[in-house]
């Protein structure tokens, strides 16, 4: 069982729909993090969070501590949103992300 | 745009040899850290550098090393080249060397032939 799981694997959604992505972990944690990376390889961070919930325009995260599960949100989808979402945690005193193996998100028109 | 940058884009080497990757972290930031991601996976972490030490490594070779200079940029080097080696190889910087914001370059996609 890996450390830090995604699900789903793979999603495909309706332009406007509501999209929800779920990540858990079992390491101790100081943070987790939500990425997003286009084809071609480039990964841009959208959240770090420690607890509570954070929001960034469409783009809403989550998480529980207690539950060791967090969550990324998209409302409104669009075409443009389609990539994979990273969920990875920081554990151990230094920057080193365990990565989850990611959610391919397609939004079609 | 991130503010790092990584070259080379790409990089086609052959087995057992030497290669050097090369990564210009963000103004400000003092920790560089290296990533393996190999084609359809998430990202392994490599290691770790903060002003110019190593202060975390995960579960590769010591053919894999490292380097940190006094302006912060850093290099990956990798030795003894095998063909599963081939991947994406990502560096993120910070601005500390913990419970900071990452920001990724866009990769050195390597080819081991």
């Amino acid at each position: 069982k890996n450390e830090v799981e995604q699900s789903p694997q793979n999603l495909t959604a309706q332009e406007g729909e509501f999209i929800t992505i779920n990540c858990s972990y079992s390491v101790g944690i100081s943070a987790l993090h939500w990425l997003q990376q286009h084809p071609g390889g480039g990964i841009v961070s959208l959240f770090m969070l420690s607890s509570g919930k954070k929001k960034h325009g469409r783009l809403i995260a989550t998480i529980n501590i207690q539950e060791k599960h967090s969550s990324l949100h998209i409302t409104a989808s669009h075409p443009r949103d389609s990539a994979v979402y990273i969920c990875a945690a920081t554990s151990g005193g230094y920057n080193k992300l365990i990565f989850g193996a990611g959610t391919r998100l397609a939004v079609h028109p | 745009e991130t503010g790092v940058t990584q070259s080379p884009t790409h990089l086609i080497k052959t087995r057992g040899q030497q290669v050097t990757l090369r990564c210009s972290s963000q103004s400000g930031h003092n920790t560089v850290s290296w990533y393996q991601q190999a084609l359809g996976q998430g990202p392994q972490f490599i290691f770790q550098y903060y002003r110019e030490e190593e202060n975390g490594r995960g579960n590769f070779p010591p053919r894999f090393s490292g380097l940190q200079f006094p302006n912060y940029s850093s290099e990956l080097n990798v030795n003894a080249l095998e063909l599963d080696d081939s991947a994406l190889y990502l560096c993120a910087s910070s601005r500390q060397e913990r419970g900071e914001k990452l920001f990724f370059g866009s990769g050195t996609q390597l080819s081991v032939l």
